[in-house]
């Protein structure tokens, strides 16, 4: 059973355009999200995180919305670069657990 | 600060062999260590995850084992490979369960 949903697999965006990845949970015991982003042949590493007592979290151009409520968030990537061009995972992680759930990646394509 | 080494970077290895892949950090005492296995094109699939020496979980029964020998070392085993064994493996670490760090990986393909 897929815990969290991503969607979209892939997605191809033009410089300076805005990339969006949305990701849904079915286990409201998740209280901390966070998007890893992986380069090729890399380890994913951390980009933001996310906690549901906060609506939104920016840093620079990478915004994470979530929605309660609806047990989705999303991440916004504003004024994609070349070198934002990877793979993003979105994460759940229950309280006072030690895994994290991943959703399934999508890859990021941003033409220049 | 915290490091996460694995080695071998990569590995070509026939069916049938055996398989030895570690995992080791600095910086860091008494860390959750975790085996991550991803298929090419694929997402993370959670193998073993480790909370103290001597201590591991399995998430996925299959061909591959994990020990815990040291506080900072974290070893992925196999006695036979199978072709499906081949991907790209990957050590994490975390001290919370919030945010783990991962290794560099090691790319396996099973001939």
């Amino acid at each position: 059973q897929q815990q969290v949903k991503q969607s979209p697999q892939s997605l191809i965006v033009q410089k300076g355009g805005i990339s969006i990845i949305n990701c849904a949970y079915e286990n409201t015991a998740f209280d901390y999200f966070p998007w890893y982003q992986q380069f090729p042949g890399k380890g994913p590493a951390l980009l933001i995180a996310i906690r549901p007592d906060v609506s939104e979290k920016k840093e620079g151009r990478f915004t994470i919305s979530f929605n309660k409520s609806a047990k989705q968030f999303s991440l916004h990537i504003m004024d994609s670069q070349p070198g934002d061009s990877a793979t993003y995972f979105c994460a759940a992680v229950k309280a006072a657990g030690n895994k994290l759930t991943f959703g399934g990646g999508t890859r990021v394509l941003v033409k220049p | 600060s915290q490091t996460i080494h694995q080695w071998p970077a990569t590995l070509v290895q026939p069916v049938g062999s055996p398989l030895s892949l570690e995992c080791t950090v600095e910086g860091t005492s008494n860390p959750n260590l975790y085996w991550y296995r991803q298929a090419a094109g694929r997402g993370l699939q959670l193998l073993f995850y480790s909370v103290g020496i001597g201590q591991i979980s399995s998430e996925v029964p299959q061909n591959l084992s994990a020990s815990r020998p040291q506080d900072r070392q974290f070893i992925l085993s196999s006695k036979k490979l199978l072709l499906s064994d081949s991907g790209f493996y990957l050590c994490a670490w975390s001290v919370t369960a919030d945010t783990q760090y991962f290794g560099p990986g090691t790319r396996l393909t099973v001939l």
